[in-house]
């Protein structure tokens, strides 16, 4: 199988613009998370998306949101973006999460630049 | 919430010799532990885990244990060599409808040939 991709790999924005990341997870699996990896702050939880639907949310303001779709792709939009916004974005698929917790897979990530 | 903590967060050793990283966490609900390594550029990658039905786990030169009571878990390397050199994340959730996964802050892991 495919494993988890991500595009675009790398970004570069300027502060106040806005961004869309996009993931596409394993062939069946249906529950795709975000994650910010910082130098300092590791991997912080944003969200995870299940059949279209945000299940759980971190501690992050309401300029990050995102989206799943019908074939379990799924999409992350940042707004007004700041310098702090810079981070490795990586998205990590599971089967579902429903029955027991699930193993997840990793996407390569998507490293974004705000000057 | 959940909380992991982990430590060292730096840990250098001699080839051959054994690393050990430690995590506790927090949420007495959490039932799986997965480790991730994270090589220089690259995706983090499964490497073992465990669930809470069991004590220990072991996988060729890679073993993970758990205390449930102390609310901590171990991996241990053992005969280290140097593509073992990475960064090891611990990670802790709970089964119940959703997926959330909490990470520990990293331990960088340098082996000296």
């Amino acid at each position: 199988k495919a494993g988890v991709t991500q595009t675009p790999r790398y970004l570069i924005k300027t502060r106040g613009q806005q961004v869309t990341l996009s993931c596409s997870p394993i062939s069946g699996h249906r529950s795709v998370s975000w994650y910010q990896q910082t130098p300092g702050q590791g991997l912080q939880f944003l969200f995870e998306y299940f059949s279209e639907t945000q299940r759980n949310k971190g501690n992050f303001p309401g300029r990050f949101s995102g989206r799943q779709f019908s074939n379990s792709r799924s999409e992350m939009n940042v707004s007004t973006l700041e310098l702090g916004d810079s981070a490795l974005y990586l998205c990590a698929s599971s089967l579902s999460g429903t029955s027991g917790a699930d193993t997840q897979y990793f996407g390569p990530g998507t490293r974004l630049t705000v000057l | 919430g959940e909380n992991v903590e982990q430590h060292p967060s730096t840990l250098s050793v001699q080839e051959g010799d054994s690393a050990v990283i430690k995590c506790t966490y927090s949420d007495s609900a959490s039932n799986y532990f997965p480790w991730y390594k994270q090589e220089l550029g690259k995706r983090p990658q499964l490497i073992i885990d465990i669930r809470s039905n069991v004590g220990e786990k072991k996988d060729q030169r890679i073993a993970v244990t758990l205390n449930k009571t102390a609310k901590h878990f171990s991996l241990h390397i053992t005969e280290t060599q140097p593509e073992d050199s990475a960064v090891y994340f611990c990670a802790a959730s709970k089964s119940g409808g959703y997926q959330k996964v909490t990470f520990g802050i990293g331990t960088k892991l340098q082996v000296i040939p």
